[in-house]
């Protein structure tokens, strides 16, 4: 399978620990997306490379939270000293950029619970 | 008011019928539109992308856009009971790249 991998899938964690997501894109998708996704909203955008520069974050995103694509490939997405306000569904996207063309395609998910 | 609104249902409709799916958005400078359909606890699949004014049409399903109105709609014919999900209406915010999801249409086909 090429699509977008995540791991873990599943996260519980303890408020105040830090956590790290895994995102895999599409191998020739030079685009990732980050975005969060709480029940009964649509994703909100959080922050996205371009190869290995992240080019946009969203004020979202608090000084608690960083993410990287070292070497263009993988991304990383950190959250420190969670909170129970940070229990979401986290997803990662990639895209090839095309022209006007900018179709992201989505993975798994990682759905965190802080307790 | 939300840059892209769509009305949560959920829209019930019998199978073998047309579901008629709506967003709006407020702004006038977006290009590419998109339509995901996601399936409880899952993640969003694309379904259609849209970039012109008119109509595209791929399968069952057929995307409308009407930029002078600033309104895209999706249309399910021959619905499904499979097709039962919620679909979410995007917009890429001022070329950046970036995607602004509506809320969702919950949609449920009844057998």
């Amino acid at each position: 399978d090429t699509g977008v991998s995540q791991d873990p899938r599943h996260k519980i964690t303890k408020r105040g620990q830090n956590v790290t997501f895994r995102c895999d894109p599409i191998s020739e998708h030079n685009r990732l997306y980050w975005y969060r996704q709480t029940l009964g909203q649509g994703p909100e955008f959080l922050t996205y490379f371009q190869n290995e520069a992240q080019l946009e974050k969203s004020r979202l995103l608090s000084d608690r939270f960083s993410a990287e694509r070292p070497k263009g490939s993988f991304s990383t997405l950190e959250i420190q000293r969670t909170e129970q306000g940070d229990s979401a569904m986290y997803l990662c996207a990639s895209s090839l950029t095309l022209g006007a063309d900018n179709e992201q395609f989505f993975g798994p998910g990682t759905r965190l619970t802080v307790l | 008011q939300k840059e892209v609104e769509q009305n949560s249902g959920p829209l019930s409709v019998p199978e073998g019928a047309i579901a008629s799916l709506n967003c709006t958005y407020s702004d006038r400078v977006s290009q590419s539109f998109f339509w995901y359909r996601q399936y409880s606890g899952k993640s969003p699949e694309l379904i259609m992308s849209i970039y012109s004014n008119g109509d595209k049409e791929d399968g069952r399903f057929t995307a409308q856009l009407n930029k002078a109105s600033q309104y895209v709609s999706l249309l399910i014919r021959d619905s499904q009971p499979s097709d039962s999900a919620t679909y979410l209406c995007a917009v890429e915010k001022d070329s950046s790249y970036k995607l602004i999801f509506g809320s969702g249409t919950r949609l449920l086909v009844r057998p």
